[in-house]
Parts: C-alpha cells; sequence; structure tokens
C-alpha cells in the first residue's frame, strides 16, 4: 500500500520564477492538503482539495495555487517567488468523511528560492 | 483563532527513561481532535497518536501515552522507555471536524544513550 508520495524531493528556484510540485494521495484517500513549513517551525496550512476544488484555503497569497485530479493526485503552484517561500512543502492526504481522520504525509519537497 | 503552543523548544531524555511533551490549545469549540505528530531528520511527518475530545479515557500507544486535561486545553505527550529512534521533532496538533489542523511549533527531542 503506497503512502503519499512528493516530487521532486529538492528544488532550487530564481526570485520570480515559478515552480509545480506534486502530490499523489495515500491509495484510498480523497482529500489533499498543502502546508508549507519553515525552518524550524510546525507546518502551516495553504489549502485542501476535495473533488477537484479548493475546499479551504490559509493565509497564503494569490500565486500559491494549486489543482486536484480525477485520480485524486495534486499540484501546488507558486508563481513570482520570493525569497520567503524557501521551505518544507508537505502534502497530506485524508478522508474527508473520518471525523478524526489523521493526515498522512509525504516527505516533503524543500524549495529554496535564491 | 485555533492556537496551538508547545512551549518547549528543546527536550531531552536517558534512554529508558521517561519524558514528557508539554501542549496547549486554545479553542471554543467543543468538537475537536489531538494529535502527536513526530518529525525525525528523514522529514515525514508520522502519526505518533491521536484523542477524541469527547472521550475522557487518555489515549494510549504502546509506550506513548497522553494526558488530556480538558478544562485545561492542555494535551501532554509521555514517551515510556524512551529509545534512540524517538529522537525527533514533536509536533501536536489540533483539528475540528470538516476543517483544517492547527499545528505547534514543536519540540525537538534528544535521547541521551
Amino acid at each position: 500500500d503506497a503512502g503519499v508520495t512528493q516530487s521532486p524531493t529538492h528544488l532550487i528556484k530564481t526570485r520570480g520564477q515559478q515552480v509545480t510540485l506534486r502530490c499523489s494521495p495515500k491509495s484510498g484517500h480523497d482529500t489533499v492538503s498543502w502546508y508549507q513549513q519553515a525552518l524550524g517551525q510546525g507546518p502551516q496550512f495553504i489549502f485542501q482539495y476535495y473533488e477537484e476544488e479548493e475546499r479551504q484555503r490559509g493565509n497564503f497569497p494569490d500565486r500559491f495555487s494549486g489543482h486536484q485530479f480525477p485520480n485524486y493526485s495534486s499540484e501546488l503552484n507558486v508563481n513570482a517567488l520570493l525569497l520567503g517561500d524557501s521551505a518544507l512543502y508537505l502534502c497530506a492526504s485524508s478522508l474527508l468523511e473520518g471525523r478524526n481522520s489523521p493526515l498522512h504525509f509525504g516527505n516533503g519537497t524543500r524549495l529554496t528560492v535564491t | 483563532a485555533q492556537t496551538v503552543t508547545q512551549s518547549q523548544p528543546e527536550m531531552s531524555v536517558q534512554e529508558a527513561e521517561t519524558v514528557t511533551l508539554s501542549c496547549t490549545y486554545d479553542t471554543s469549540e467543543s468538537d475537536y481532535y489531538l494529535f502527536w505528530y513526530k518529525q525525525p531528520p528523514s522529514r515525514q511527518m508520522i502519526l505518533v497518536i491521536r484523542q477524541e475530545a469527547y472521550k475522557q479515557q487518555n489515549a494510549t500507544e504502546n509506550r506513548f501515552s497522553v494526558n488530556f486535561q480538558k478544562a485545561a486545553k492542555s494535551f501532554s505527550l509521555k514517551i515510556s522507555d524512551s529509545q534512540l529512534g524517538d529522537a525527533a521533532m514533536y509536533f501536536c496538533a489540533y483539528k475540528i471536524p470538516g476543517n483544517q489542523f492547527y499545528f505547534g511549533t514543536g519540540t525537538s527531542l534528544t535521547v541521551i544513550p
């Protein structure tokens, strides 16, 4: 049973560029959430996708956008990269209807903006 | 606003000893869930234990147990018989049904051989 997989593992981009991160959820899960984890901090919620729609969004600018595909996989796009976007980006999957359904995380993508 | 506070940035414990990590949260909700996640250097967040707020009984998973004090909004994690593999960042998290998770800033646990 494959868990949550994310690609790429590491990424280096230049300020102003655009980046796309990818995530495949755990088998059987229908909801994908994205989190940003700055160095030394806890994960911060970016947004959540369910049935190919953005269901909830955290306090992140419109430069952060996403998509969920019919097979439940998801992408996170960040435009006009800033130095402050350097962080570990975590994808997590879960079941929307599971009241206490925990998040299952991938290994993350380490994004460095120079 | 939902907030989760972990007041201990770093903790250390001798191998085979017991350590308790603290977590407090702020909420006006009555129906919610609490979690402890572990993040080793491999970066993957791993679920350690979960607690439903409506359950008075404290959750236990092998060497891991919680002390859930609902009135005090406290949710501490106790690790018994600490092992070298327990060394990691530990994050306390809170969620209400159908909503996002809120994480604390983490506690870095060192296990001393």
